[in-house]
């Protein structure tokens, strides 16, 4: 099975600021990940899919990166709607797997 | 626009059975792949199954290979899941989701349904 390794665990930070969250699989998944945010209570909500590609309707502060084995979320300017935890999943193969999840809190 | 409803969930003892329903709705059932997935109480999420399009092939987590069965029922655009044998640990709420559009489509969700619980103790 892939692993998938997420840093850190949590953060804290601002509105406005620049906040950088990581992802590593255990080995070689392309581009074949996504991101998704979920908010308490609620089900998770797809940002990224295919490691970079922007899911319709989330807004352009949302970025990802990455290719092989290290990917990256980026939220250029967060917002107090972005307040939420963050999971990745590798997309490349059965078991699907998800990262264990980024908190992101109010600093 | 398109919907998932999840129903079943419940209180059940340990070695007991549920079956879980998802009906869709804005779509085909059919033309999509579709899977469960679940998160256990304050926890991660964990993929549980996943049934294609073309063929209707079937896929699960060794956690619940053996035990859980997916299914779907084209002529009511429901997405099931048979869950026996219940243990404990498969204490969670429930998620259907619907795989993005793509060729071959990516193996990840566009959109979830609300979640039903289900919860296993004695």
């Amino acid at each position: 099975d892939i692993q998938m390794t997420q840093s850190p665990s949590s953060v804290s930070a601002s509105v406005g600021d620049r906040v950088t969250i990581t992802c590593r699989a255990s080995q070689g998944i392309s581009s074949w990940l996504a991101w998704y945010q979920q908010k308490p209570g609620k089900a998770p909500k797809l940002l990224i899919y295919g490691a970079s590609s922007l899911q319709s309707g989330v807004p352009s502060r949302f970025s990802g990166s990455g290719s092989g084995t290290d990917f990256t979320l980026t939220i250029s300017s967060l917002q107090p709607e972005d307040f939420a935890i963050y999971y990745c999943q590798q997309a490349n193969s059965f078991p699907l797997t998800f990262g264990g999840g980024t908190k992101v809190e109010i600093k | 626009e398109v919907q998932l409803l999840e129903s079943g969930g419940g209180l059940v003892q340990p070695g007991g059975s549920l079956r879980l329903s998802c009906v869709a709705s804005g779509f085909t059932l059919r033309n999509y792949a579709m899977s469960w997935v679940r998160q256990a109480p304050e926890k991660g999420l964990e993929w549980v199954s996943t049934i294609s399009t073309s063929d209707g092939s079937t896929s699960y987590a060794d956690s619940v290979k053996g035990r859980f069965t997916i299914s779907r029922d084209s002529s009511k655009n429901t997405l099931y899941l048979q869950m026996n044998s219940l243990r404990p640990e498969d204490t969670a709420v429930y998620y259907c989701a619907k795989y993005i559009t793509g060729s071959p489509p990516p193996r990840c969700f566009d959109y979830w349904g609300q979640g039903t619980l289900v919860t296993v103790s004695s």
